[in-house]
C-alpha cells in the first residue's frame, strides 16, 4: 500500500498526559499536512511542511502541540499534557509540490489517528 | 477568515431519488474540491473545479462551480445507497494560502434503499 499511514490508529489517554502521532506521507510527496477534525465538523488545518519545513501553523495549534518532519519523509504531531477539548480525530495528508493550476495537484490523506482524553 | 457554509447539513432520501448539496462562501477561491468520508476514515477526493462557471461530472455526480468562484454545488442523480457518506467541500486558498484548504462542516447523505 503506498498510501498515507498514520499510527496510531485510535488512542486513549489520560488528562495531562502526552500523545505522539507519527505519519508517513506517500514517498515522493514533499508536501505534508496536518488536520484536526471533531465530530460534526470538517477538518481544520493545524500545520504545513515542506520537505522539513514547516512552513505554516494555525493558531489552532497551541504552545502544546509541536510538528516535526525531520528528515523530509515522516511527521510526528505531539500533544503535551492532554486535555479533554483535543479529543479529535488527527488527519494527516500529502501531496507533490502544487504548481498551478491546483487541479493537477491531489492531495492524498490518511486514514486519521482518532484520539480521546478521559 | 474563509469560511464555507454547506446545507443541507443532513439529508435522507430514497434510493432513485436526485439531490444537491451546496457550498456557499463569501470569498473567493482559486479552486474548490469535493471529498467523500466514510466513517473512521480520512477524505478521498471526488474531484477539483478551477474554473469560475466550470461543470465536471463523475458518473452521476455533477459538480459546478460559481462564477464568482465563491459557492459550488453537488449534485447526484438517481441516487444509490453506496452513495452515502460525509460530502465535504473544501476551498483551496490564493496567493500564499494556496496550500490550505478551508473545509466546510460537511453534509451527511443517507440513501435509504
Amino acid at each position: 500500500d503506498t498510501g498515507v499511514s498514520q499510527d496510531p490508529r485510535h488512542k486513549i489517554t489520560k488528562r495531562g498526559q502526552n500523545v505522539t502521532f507519527r505519519c508517513d506521507p506517500i514517498s515522493e510527496h514533499n508536501r505534508l499536512y496536518w488536520y484536526r477534525q471533531t465530530l460534526g465538523q470538517g477538518p481544520e488545518f493545524l500545520t504545513y511542511f515542506q520537505n522539513e519545513a514547516q512552513l505554516e501553523k494555525s493558531r489552532l495549534l497551541s504552545d502544546r502541540f509541536s510538528a516535526e518532519r525531520p528528515k523530509g519523509s515522516f511527521s510526528t504531531l505531539e500533544i503535551q499534557r492532554t486535555e479533554q477539548g483535543d479529543s479529535a480525530m488527527y488527519l494527516c495528508a500529502s501531496s507533490s509540490h502544487a504548481g498551478f493550476p491546483f487541479s493537477g495537484n491531489t492531495i492524498y490523506f490518511g486514514e486519521g489517528s482518532w484520539l480521546t482524553v478521559v | 477568515t474563509q469560511l464555507l457554509e454547506q446545507s443541507p447539513q443532513f439529508l435522507s432520501i430514497q434510493e432513485g431519488e436526485n439531490l444537491t448539496v451546496y457550498c456557499n462562501s463569501s470569498s473567493v477561491f482559486s479552486s474548490l474540491q469535493w471529498y467523500r468520508q466514510e466513517p473512521g476514515e480520512g477524505p478521498v477526493l471526488l474531484v477539483t473545479v478551477v474554473t469560475g462557471g466550470e461543470v465536471k461530472k463523475l458518473k452521476r455526480l455533477t459538480f459546478q462551480f460559481g462564477d464568482a468562484r465563491k459557492d459550488s454545488s453537488l449534485h447526484i442523480t438517481a441516487a444509490q445507497t453506496g452513495d452515502t457518506g460525509l460530502y465535504l467541500c473544501a476551498g483551496v486558498g490564493t496567493g500564499a494560502g494556496s496550500y490550505q484548504l478551508t473545509f466546510g462542516k460537511g453534509t451527511k447523505l443517507s440513501v435509504i434503499p
